[in-house]
């Protein structure tokens, strides 16, 4: 597609439930990133995958969090057993992979855990 | 560690300037960028730099980096009131994976 496209726009689910966030990044990027913004405050990085492999998942707050991406395309980032505290805008991006390739990111996830 | 932070909110009337400051702390950034991100929405990239530059411009954006003092900014000629929005600056480093540190973001209101 023409950008990253992510899905659902909105996510509403009851604490304790499990919920799986879609990002589907731009086509031939082979680098994808997913990110987190709470209300008022800046990115934080969760986890990159280069093809379909993660060297980096040192941002994943905690086992309840997850992602994995397949075909070197989709990913799903997948939270279980969701926290108020899990409530956020997660945003993913991806990038050509090269050296002074920008990240282009999608419109987000809006997730409220009530 | 890494660090980068920015001021929280700026003021400017409309057709004036605006000059948002960035300050980073890894001494191996590669690349510097601006991202601007309107209510709703994700985040659009604006400019970067290469960090063995000390100016870009592009249409009514300036960028300045002074390595030496990890300083970085971005300056909006004739700013409109479509340019309200939170500015994010970002650096890349050499052993981060191509990953983006984010600062916290200056929201910039423009008033009429």
């Amino acid at each position: 597609g023409a950008g990253v496209s992510q899905s659902p726009s909105n996510k509403v689910t009851e604490k304790g439930k499990d919920v799986e966030l879609r990002c589907d990044p731009i086509s031939g990027h082979t680098a994808l990133y997913w990110y987190r913004q709470r209300l008022g405050q800046g990115l934080e990085f969760l986890i990159y995958f280069q093809g379909n492999s993660a060297p980096d998942k040192s941002g994943l707050p905690s086992d309840r969090f997850s992602a994995e991406r397949t075909g070197e395309s989709v990913s799903t980032l997948t939270i279980q057993r969701t926290q108020q505290e899990d409530s956020a805008v997660y945003l993913c991006a991806s990038s050509s992979g090269l050296a002074n390739s920008p990240l282009h990111f999608g419109n987000g996830t809006r997730l409220t855990v009530t | 560690g890494e660090d980068v932070e920015q001021s929280l909110f700026l003021s400017v009337r409309e057709g004036d300037s605006s000059v948002i400051n960035c300050t980073y702390t890894d001494s191996s950034s590669t690349y510097l960028y601006w991202y601007k991100q309107e209510p709703g929405a994700g985040l659009q990239l604006l400019t970067y730099i290469f960090s063995n530059m000390d100016m870009k411009q592009d249409q009514r954006l300036t960028v300045l980096l002074n390595k030496k003092d990890k300083h970085l900014s971005l300056r909006i000629a004739d700013t409109q009131t479509g340019d309200s929005a939170i500015y994010f600056c970002a650096e890349k480093t050499t052993d981060s994976w191509g990953k983006l540190q984010f600062g916290a973001g200056t929201q910039v209101v423009v008033t009429p």
